[in-house]
């Protein structure tokens, strides 16, 4: 297993656009998260799924954003009608149940 | 909601030597898990060390190490022998013992390993 992957790791994007973004997690980890990272912050959570349900979103995530999972495998993250304070990175990690985290190198978005 | 505060944004050591990374989180909860993540250039969060809060025992991986002070809630990273590999920056994080187990983060520290 080469832990979790996450395509593309640079979007640029003129804003108004959509975008997705998609994380491939480790195969047997049934927990999935995803975190935005702006510029000199932590990261901050969005949203997470165990298998395909997705049982937590935060406020951070408007109604311009949407996450999937199916099939509990890899998930998509879509940002529609991107606005300039949408770039950042975007962190997925992922884990078997509440045991440790595993974190992607991130997506990182440019609205420009 | 917790709150995890990192109040250095930067520091400077040099190689060989010790630097402590200092956290404060703040809490209602008893029973909570804390971590220092390090994000290299290359951006991957990994993970460097974790203290369950039930734990009286400070955690300890290789040359990192923790103090863990429970009642003034704070949570510093010591690092010995720095080496370069070890520039970064530093993120402390806490998470419940509930079902979520979503990480807040602080903003974190950038550490510098000078020669």
């Amino acid at each position: 297993d080469t832990g979790v992957s996450q395509d593309p790791r640079h979007k640029i994007t003129k804003r108004g656009q959509n975008v997705t973004f998609r994380c491939d997690p480790i195969s047997e980890h049934n927990r999935l998260y995803w975190y935005r990272q702006t510029l000199g912050q932590g990261p901050e959570f969005l949203t997470y799924f165990q298998n395909e349900a997705q049982l937590e979103k935060s406020r951070l995530l408007s109604d311009r954003f949407s996450a999937e999972r199916p099939k509990g495998s890899f998930s998509t993250l879509e940002i529609q009608r991107t606005e300039q304070g949408d770039s950042a990175m975007y962190l997925c990690a992922s884990s078997l149940y509440t045991l440790g985290y595993t974190f992607g190198s991130g997506t990182r978005l440019t609205v420009v | 909601a917790q709150t995890v505060t990192q109040s250095q944004p930067e520091m400077s050591v040099q190689e060989a030597e010790t630097v402590t990374l200092s956290c404060t989180y703040d809490t209602s909860e008893s029973d909570y898990y804390l971590f220092w993540y390090k994000q290299p250039p290359s951006r991957q969060m990994i993970l460097v060390i974790r203290q369950e809060a039930y734990k009286q025992q400070n955690a300890t991986e290789n040359r990192f190490s923790v103090n863990f002070q429970k009642a003034a809630k704070s949570f510093s990273l010591k690092i010995s022998d720095s080496q370069l590999g070890d520039a970064a920056m530093y993120f402390c994080a806490y998470r419940s013992t509930g079902t979520a187990s979503k990480l807040t983060f602080g903003t974190g520290t950038r550490l510098q390993v000078t020669l």
